[in-house]
């Protein structure tokens, strides 16, 4: 079958850094995304690595290992307004986006 | 640029009702749409999607259907709804079917079956 695997919950401090993983097993892959969910609201697509290697995007940086078949969010200089709920997903050989059950991040003052 | 409307915002209806979530596109043309249902806590599930007009798919056999009546507008409906059918269900669009192209997410309809 096809899975993704990231932690239900991460805690961290306002202002420090955060890394959230994921490891998959799809058939297929093309690529993985990562998307962000406040409590409510709808997913907001952050970065996509297609490649080894890491991909910045201001505070957040996305990385990915495909021989390992893992991936990672790395949110610094974290901010309360972080606080939601991280998705990462994969595209399978069907060109659909496989999701992991997210991440909650919660950040402390 | 592109909007996605998707409505209503919430929804409470009895066991063996019908349903229909409504979904339009704004500011592209022949958009990629889905259809996906998030319980609560969990991933996103997807549900139906659509490359063009008239052109469904079905990624989950169930009591749900999806239309397409014109390109920039997707329709999900069912005749009648279970208590399974609660949930958080939200329209999605891409430019294409590109690897990197990503999804952009409508605000969701919370549906509840009572």
């Amino acid at each position: 079958g096809q899975s993704l695997e990231q932690p239900s919950e991460v805690t961290a401090v306002e202002g420090a850094i955060v890394q959230i993983n994921c490891t998959y097993q799809t058939s297929g892959f093309y690529g993985l995304s990562w998307y962000q969910q406040h409590d409510g609201g709808a997913p907001t697509f952050l970065s996509y690595n297609g490649l080894d290697g890491l991909e910045e995007t201001g505070r957040f940086s996305s990385f990915l290992s495909r021989s390992d078949s893992y991936g990672y969010l790395l949110l610094q200089e974290l901010q309360m307004k972080d606080s939601a709920s991280y998705f990462c997903a994969v595209r399978d050989s069907n060109y659909q986006l496989i999701w992991g059950a997210g991440t909650k991040l919660i950040i402390k003052p | 640029s592109q909007t996605i409307h998707q409505w209503p915002a919430t929804l409470v209806q009895p066991v063996g009702s019908p349903l229909s979530l409504e979904c339009t596109v704004e500011g592209t043309s022949n958009p990629n749409l889905y259809w996906y249902r998030q319980a609560a806590g969990r991933g996103l599930q997807l549900l139906f999607y659509s490359v063009g007009i008239g052109q469904i798919s079905s990624e989950v056999p169930q009591n749900l259907s999806a239309s397409r009546p014109q390109d920039r507008q997707f329709i999900l409906s069912s005749k009648k709804l279970l208590l399974s059918d609660s949930g958080f269900y939200l329209c999605a669009w891409r430019f294409d079917s590109s690897y990197n192209s990503p999804l952009h997410f409508g605000n969701g309809t919370r549906l509840t079956v009572t």
